[in-house]
């Protein structure tokens, strides 16, 4: 079966931790990204990355840290940096080629205790 | 700068009725746009993709159009059913090359009453 996983589907964080999302994708699609959704508001583009060991900042990049040691996989980092970290999270890839259609994981809820 | 709107923001309908959910964005100089779905507490779902070249696209009783001269997209959706029940977001993508950003609307909540 195709697609992307995340994981953990709940996380539960006390303030002053740093907690790492998982987000791993079987597609063998280059670009894959991370967004943030917070009731009443858009998406937000957290990181994205199109090649290994590649990734730019997108919106709401501070408090967060990404790393890209494989094409598959794309963890998430929230630092104890980020000031308001609950939320839904999301991972998605896409194609480089074609008409770069993204597809989505099921998403992490992070809570702060 | 690209912005993207849904009206209405939510829509409740009896089972069986056809319905058109709206997406409008301001700049028209779009790559292409995506339609999703999204089920409480869940990841998004993509419906259609509508490249900037292309009118329309169907998938089943779904049916995406575009309008890049008026900053229009509208999502058809046929015979509705209880299970039709969701958030459908629009995103609209800005450009060619690398700049891959999807600029997002709200979404609009749908109800589909048995």
């Amino acid at each position: 079966d195709g697609g992307i996983t995340q994981s953990p589907k709940y996380l539960f964080r006390k303030e002053g931790q740093n907690v790492t999302l998982s987000c791993e994708q079987n597609l063998n699609h280059d670009a894959m990204y991370w967004y943030r959704q917070d009731p009443g508001q858009g998406l937000r583009l957290i990181y994205y990355s199109q090649i290994v060991n590649d990734f730019q900042k997108g919106d709401i990049a501070e408090g967060y840290s990404v790393s890209r040691e494989k094409k598959e996989s794309f963890p998430l980092t929230v630092t104890s940096a980020q000031k308001n970290p609950t939320a839904f999270y999301l991972c998605a890839s896409s194609s480089l080629a074609g008409n770069n259609e993204q597809f989505f994981g099921p998403g992490t809820r992070l809570t702060v205790l | 700068k690209q912005e993207v709107t849904q009206i209405p923001a939510a829509l409740s309908v009896p089972e069986g009725e056809n319905l058109v959910l709206n997406c409008s964005f301001t700049d028209s100089a779009i790559y292409n746009l995506q339609w999703f779905r999204q089920d409480p507490g869940k990841g998004l779902t993509s419906l259609l993709l509508i490249q900037s070249s292309q009118r329309e696209q169907t998938s089943g009783r779904l049916n995406a159009s575009l309008d890049k001269s008026s900053g229009r997209s509208t999502l058809y959706i046929a015979a509705s059913q209880p299970g039709d029940s969701a958030t459908y977001l629009c995103a609209v993508r800005k450009s060619a090359g690398n700049n891959r950003k999807l600029i997002w609307g709200l979404g609009t909540s749908l109800a589909v009453n048995p």
